[in-house]
């Protein structure tokens, strides 16, 4: 089935380490977008991309950095996760007409 | 830069009446609205949507109109149930061509049995 998987769902890590959230989709989407959302609240835009090789970064700073180098996969890595680091992250794909199809999420916690 | 003010942040309802969640976007050429509901622990999910060129769009209970010269747009619940509550997040595209959504700031709505 069509859709975007995000992995891990849920990852409990120490400080100083360096994480890697995957996040693919099989709907063939060109646009690709990172979200940081603590439960239930604003979604703030971290990271984004209009295809392969073409990143961009969001409207909220974000020690975090990503890579497009497939159209399927987009994943975002911490080299040092810090407790500030905490949260929900949320990745969304779009084709450009319509709206955004979201993942599962991968729920974060550094301790 | 682009913004989308989403009022209320909380709503609590009976079940059976309606409910209205409304936003206001800066983006005079935003063309496209979408709304989604969160539930607790869950993905976003878009359960309608709007384009520039309509005012007012109806899927069953749930409806969106849009009023452009005011930059403004608002999602009508009818005949609530229990499992309408949820977080309620509506969003403007931007008008270059990122397909970014801004989003509002989100409404939890609680629908009281």
């Amino acid at each position: 089935e069509a859709d975007i998987y995000q992995t891990p769902r849920y990852l409990v890590i120490g400080t100083g380490k360096k994480i890697t959230l995957e996040c693919s989709q099989t709907m063939g989407h060109d646009k690709m977008y990172w979200y940081q959302q603590d439960p239930g609240m604003e979604l703030h835009l971290i990271h984004y991309s209009y295809g392969v090789n073409s990143t961009e970064k969001g409207d909220l700073s974000s020690e975090s950095t990503v890579s497009r180098i497939r159209t399927e996969h987009f994943p975002l890595t911490l080299e040092s996760a810090r407790p500030s680091h905490t949260s929900q992250y949320l990745c969304a794909s779009s084709g450009g007409a319509g709206g955004y199809t979201f993942g599962s999420g991968t729920r974060l916690t550094v301790v | 830069g682009e913004n989308v003010e989403q009022h209320p942040s909380t709503l609590s309802v009976q079940e059976g009446d309606s409910a209205v969640i409304k936003c206001t976007y800066s983006d005079s050429a935003s063309n496209y609205f979408p709304w989604y509901k969160q539930e607790l622990g869950k993905r976003p999910q878009l359960i309608i949507d709007i384009r520039s060129n309509v005012g007012e769009k109806k899927d069953q209970r749930i409806a969106v109109t849009l009023n452009k010269t005011a930059k403004h747009f608002s999602l009508h619940i009818t005949e609530t149930q229990p499992e309408d509550s949820a977080v309620y997040f509506c969003a403007a595209r931007t008008g270059d061509n990122t397909g970014k959504l801004i989003f509002g700031q989100g409404t939890t709505l609680q629908v009281k049995p």
